[in-house]
């Protein structure tokens, strides 16, 4: 499977520990999000790279969470001092994107972050 | 701001009868819509969008900007339509996208 891959699948955790999430996107793709999606809702967007630059972070993320995409490859999602509110499925997906516009996003898996 | 409702949570319906998803967006410029779908077990997947205006699995929907709305119809559903279908929004200059709450269908024998 040559798709987005997410990094682990599940991850449970004591609340205020330290969770890091890895991406791997489709190789020749430039763009990459993150997003988060709990119960019962549509993914909510985080933020968005474009190559190595963070492009736009969701004012409703905390300071607690941070995210990074050195050389453009990979993406590694942090949170900090995790809440039990933090409990969600948080959704990588990637695209190819030219010019200005969203282009078609593929999705991984996602990572099931359990804060207990 | 912008924003997608999605009105129904749970949608039923026999196999071979038609299927109706609502979509209702609001957004002060012009819109791009795409419809997502994630299959029991699978990741989220683009279905279709608005400027390809090509069906995709028996499925079409069509932009009206008057009633801001973006509705996805089959004529004819079959039990592999079973899914949850999520409405999404972005700008045109802008390079992310805007969930709906999502709309879980069930298509039975």
């Amino acid at each position: 499977d040559t798709g987005v891959s997410q990094d682990p699948r599940h991850k449970i955790t004591k609340r205020g520990q330290n969770v890091t999430f890895r991406c791997d996107p489709i190789s020749e793709h430039n763009r990459l999000y993150w997003y988060r999606q709990t119960l019962g809702q549509g993914p909510e967007f985080l933020t968005y790279f474009q190559n190595e630059a963070q492009l736009e972070k969701s004012r409703l993320l905390s300071d607690r969470f941070s995210a990074e995409r050195p050389k453009g490859s990979f993406s590694t999602l942090e949170i900090q001092r995790t809440e039990q509110g933090d409990s969600a499925m948080y959704l990588c997906a990637s695209s190819l994107g030219t010019g200005t516009g969203v282009s078609p996003l593929h999705f991984g898996n996602g990572t099931r972050l359990t804060v207990t | 701001a912008q924003r997608v409702t999605q009105p129904e949570k749970l949608l039923s319906v026999f196999k071979g009868a038609p299927v109706e998803l609502k979509c209702n967006y609001s957004y002060s410029g012009s819109p791009e819509l795409f419809w997502y779908v994630q299959y029991s077990r699978q990741r989220l997947q683009l279905l279709l969008r608005h400027i390809s205006r090509e069906s995709i699995k028996g499925f079409t929907a069509d932009l009206n900007k008057g009633e801001t709305s973006f509705h996805l119809k089959k004529p004819f559903a079959q039990e592999e339509d079973s899914a949850m279908y999520y409405c999404a929004l972005s700008g045109r200059d802008d390079y992310k996208l805007s969930f709906g709450a999502g709309t879980t269908v069930t298509v039975r024998a």
